[in-house]
Parts: C-alpha cells; structure tokens; sequence
C-alpha cells in the first residue's frame, strides 16, 4: 500500500496567515492526490483534486503544487471558516490511502 | 438536490452483524463507482472497500477483507455493507462516498454518515 505522510500533524495560526501543509507519498502517485477539509461533526468535503484543481465554489485562497512525490495544500490569508482538520489522499492504487490529517486551530 | 444518505449503523456486540445502507438522489448513482470509508473516534479517514458501477468488481480493505461485504441495487439507488464478525476496532463512523470517476478519481460527495459502536 502506499504510505502517505502529511506535516505537521498540528498546526496553529492566526487569521490572515498563510499556512501550508504537506504530504509525502511513499512512491509516486502522479498528480491523483486529493485534498479534504473536515470540521467537527461533519463529513469530509473535497477542495482540489489531481494535485492542484481546485472544486468549483471553493475560495481561491486555496491552492495545491506536486513536487514529485511531495504535495503542499496552501491557504492564503486563513479566515474564521478555516479552521478544520485537512486530509490528502492518494488514488493512484488501490487501496486509495488518506494521511493522518493536519488540525489547524488558532 | 445531489445527496447521499446513510443509515443502519447502531450498537452491537463483538462478533455480530450490520448492514449498512446508503441512498442516492440527484445523480446517475449507476453511473459511478461508489466507496465506504470509515473514521474511528478521533482518528482519521480509512476506505473500507469500493464497487464498480455495474456492481461486478468489489475491492476491500485487508482489515475487512472476508467480514465485509460491498453490494448496490442501481435500480434502487442505493449502496450497502453488510459487516459480518464485528469487532471493537470497528467501531467508527461509516460514510459512503462517491468516486468523481474523472481524471483523479476523488470523493467528490460524502454522506452525513452512520455511526457503528461495537461493545458488549
């Protein structure tokens, strides 16, 4: 199975800060890497796929990059609503695999 | 309105069973391959298994592998996990969740989802 890790596993900000969050697959993935956001009590929702697609409706403050096998979720100038907990995820083989998720709080 | 609705979860005891449903509206739901993916408390996302749109290939994750059964009626729209053999560590909420099916196969749609507690 391929491993992914994400950093760091916490993460403290402010608003206005940009952030970034990483993700490193054990061997390449390509560009099938996805990002998830989750806020407590609520299901995972899908922000960028294939690396660096951001989903319709969602705000242009995020972005994603490949570099490699490494992967970056960035948030330019956090607002309130962004604090959650962020997951990547590998579709390149089955069985598709998350990170361990990186809480962002104030 | 394009929605996934899971029910079924609940509490049973070590070594019991479970079938999980998930209903789809607002899509093609035989149109797309359709996952379960599990979260224990306080721990992060794991897939459980995934089907195929026509229902003839099924996958599973090795810790479910021979407990778990992933099936679909697409003529009801809807999606199911019969859990045989549970065990504590399966004790998690269980979302079903769609696969985009485009160019990087994510979960672009997710239920709310159903809670399993496995105790005695």
């Amino acid at each position: 199975d391929i491993q992914m890790t994400q950093s760091p596993s916490s993460l403290s900000a402010s608003v206005r800060d940009r952030v970034a969050i990483t993700c490193r697959a054990s061997q390449t993935v390509s560009t099938y890497l996805n990002w998830y956001q989750q806020k407590p009590g609520k299901a995972p929702k899908l922000l960028i796929y294939a690396a660096s697609i951001l989903v319709s409706g969602v705000p242009s403050r995020f972005s994603g990059s490949r570099s490699g096998t490494d992967f970056t979720l960035t948030i330019s100038g956090l607002l309130p609503e962004d604090f959650a907990t962020y997951y990547c995820q590998q579709t390149f083989n089955t069985p598709p695999t998350f990170g361990q998720g990186t809480k962002l709080d104030i | 309105e394009v929605l996934l609705v899971e029910s079924g979860g609940g509490l049973v005891e070590p070594g019991g069973s479970l079938k999980l449903s998930c209903s789809a509206s607002g899509f093609t739901f035989s149109s797309y391959t359709m996952n379960w993916v599990r979260q224990a408390p306080g721990k992060g996302l794991e897939w459980v298994s995934s089907i195929r749109p026509s229902g003839g290939y099924m996958y599973y994750a090795d810790s479910v592998k021979g407990r778990f059964t992933i099936s679909r009626d697409n003529a009801e729209n809807s999606l199911y996990l019969q859990m045989n053999s549970l065990r504590a560590e399966d004790t998690a909420v269980y979302y079903c969740a769609r696969d985009s099916s485009g160019y990087s196969d994510a979960f672009d749609l997710w239920g709310q989802g159903t809670m399993v507690t496995v105790s005695s």
